[in-house]
């Protein structure tokens, strides 16, 4: 079976801070695809980042990194420098190699970051 | 570009009753995903219509049901509510095409109906 594990549930910061969100995956599949998405007090998911099976390499995107270790069944995220509009709940999730786009999330991580 | 809408943004229901939210996907778009979010079970996928067919569906009773048009509109549906059906339910909609795996597709998701069920 597939399945996402967020064990951090909240995270408390302070502006300037880098945190990291772990975020650990499971499936038998060889093909998949892993997201990050962010979903602010609004309500609405916001996508942030895509990463299938086959890329290993890391990625940057101004303040935010993906560090994707196959090795260790992880896909962290990192924001470097963090501000008080990065306070949202961040969701891992992932998604196998077939017709179809069933999302299996992971329970979230509530990030708060105070100025 | 229109981002998905949903409608209505808020509904109170009591048990035993029905209801039918609507989804409008993003012009273009012919996958339409829907989720429930609840604080114990998070996020969890209900189904997915494609081209007016149920593609995929989640782990959910039968009382859960959904359709699409021929315009993508989607509409999911709740008979005989219970308490535990309260949650903010997300639909998403992706340029998934029919041919071939389409799970890497960005989701686009709307900003959700909160249901209340009394």
């Amino acid at each position: 079976a597939q399945k996402v594990t967020q064990a951090q549930t909240e995270i408390s910061v302070v502006e300037k801070e880098d945190v990291t969100l772990d975020c650990v995956y499971e499936t038998r599949d060889t093909t998949y695809y892993l997201f990050w998405y962010k979903q602010p007090p609004s309500g609405e998911l916001v996508f942030l980042i895509r990463r299938n099976s086959f890329d290993e390499q890391n990625e940057i995107s101004g303040r935010y990194s993906w560090n994707f270790q196959k090795s260790t069944s992880s896909f962290n995220f990192t924001i470097t420098a963090s501000q008080v509009v990065d306070s949202a709940v961040y969701f891992c999730a992932l998604t196998l190699n077939q017709a179809g786009t069933a999302l299996i999330f992971g329970k979230g991580t509530t990030l708060s970051v105070s100025s | 570009k229109a981002g998905v809408t949903q409608t209505p943004r808020y509904l109170i229901k009591t048990r035993g009753q029905q209801v039918t939210l609507s989804c409008s996907p993003i012009s273009g778009h012919r996958s339409v995903s829907w989720y429930q979010q609840t604080p114990g079970q998070g996020l969890q996928f209900l189904f997915e219509y494609f081209s007016e067919t149920q593609r995929n569906k989640g782990n959910f009773p039968g009382r859960f049901s959904g359709r699409q048009f021929s315009n993508s509109r989607s509409e999911m549906n709740v008979s005989t509510l219970e308490l535990g059906d309260s949650a903010l339910y997300l639909c998403a909609s992706s340029l998934a095409q029919s041919a071939g795996a389409s799970s890497y597709n960005e989701q686009f998701f709307g900003p959700g109906t909160r249901l209340t069920v009394l």
